[in-house]
């Protein structure tokens, strides 16, 4: 119930084009999905979050779709750059015996072509 | 710049040793957090503290420890305990409840 099913595990994409990556979650309890871009060599940072009463959110050229009745959650890239190219980990969130446990999905790596 | 460093970048473990690893944060957080990153498994919890003197373990936590003396500062040691140690070892802070984790860049540790 606390895994996170993010897919898919790597993805190539034309410049311009849209680069699409999903997760799915169990646990109704989760109330704060975050998503992370991580470069080489570099710890996580955080792109972009979404709490459960927004459908959507966006930032510049990134957008999450959250189907709260799925227990779906999407990020989305328009227009992707080659600078885009990392690996990319949703996660779900949850306050849990006294801390904020966050549940990472496995990571897609996406790499955006010329 | 506030952040969270954590050093040595890379580190390499002789069989039997145990090591340490540091993470100094700046952000002023009450929270923080330790990770082991393994290629296509995601990040997984070692330990975690929420206030200085008191830590939690994760979901990984055996073959390691740690210590919370300072607010800033939330030392990881591999032990020799630790039979499979080679992995991208991540820290993180939190300053409340449902906010997102800031990471350092990391330590790779190496067995040699």
């Amino acid at each position: 119930q606390q895994q996170v099913k993010q897919s898919p595990q790597s993805l190539i994409v034309q410049k311009g084009g849209i680069s699409i990556i999903n997760c799915a979650y169990e646990n109704t309890a989760f109330d704060y999905f975050p998503w992370y871009q991580q470069f080489p060599g570099k710890g996580p940072a955080l792109l972009i979050a979404i709490r459960p009463d927004v459908s959507e959110k966006k930032e510049g050229r990134f957008t999450i779709s959250f189907n709260k009745s799925a227990k779906q959650f999407s990020l989305h890239i328009m227009d992707s750059q080659p600078g885009d190219s990392a690996t990319y980990f949703c996660a779900a969130s949850m306050y849990s015996g006294g801390y904020q446990k966050v549940t990472f999905g496995t990571g897609t790596k996406l790499q955006v072509i010329p | 710049d506030g952040g969270i460093t954590q050093s040595p970048k890379y580190l390499f473990r002789k069989e039997g040793q145990n090591v340490t690893l540091s993470c100094e944060q700046n952000l002023n957080h009450d929270a923080m957090y330790w990770y082991r990153q393994d290629p296509g498994q995601g990040l997984r919890l070692i330990y975690y503290s929420q206030i200085v003197n008191d830590f939690q373990k994760g979901d990984i936590a055996e073959g390691y420890s740690v210590s919370r003396e300072k607010k800033e500062s939330f030392p990881l040691t591999v032990t020799s305990a630790q039979k499979n140690p080679t992995a991208f070892y991540l820290c993180a802070s939190a300053t409340g409840v449902n906010q997102p984790q800031h990471f350092g860049d990391g330590t790779r540790l190496s067995i040699l």
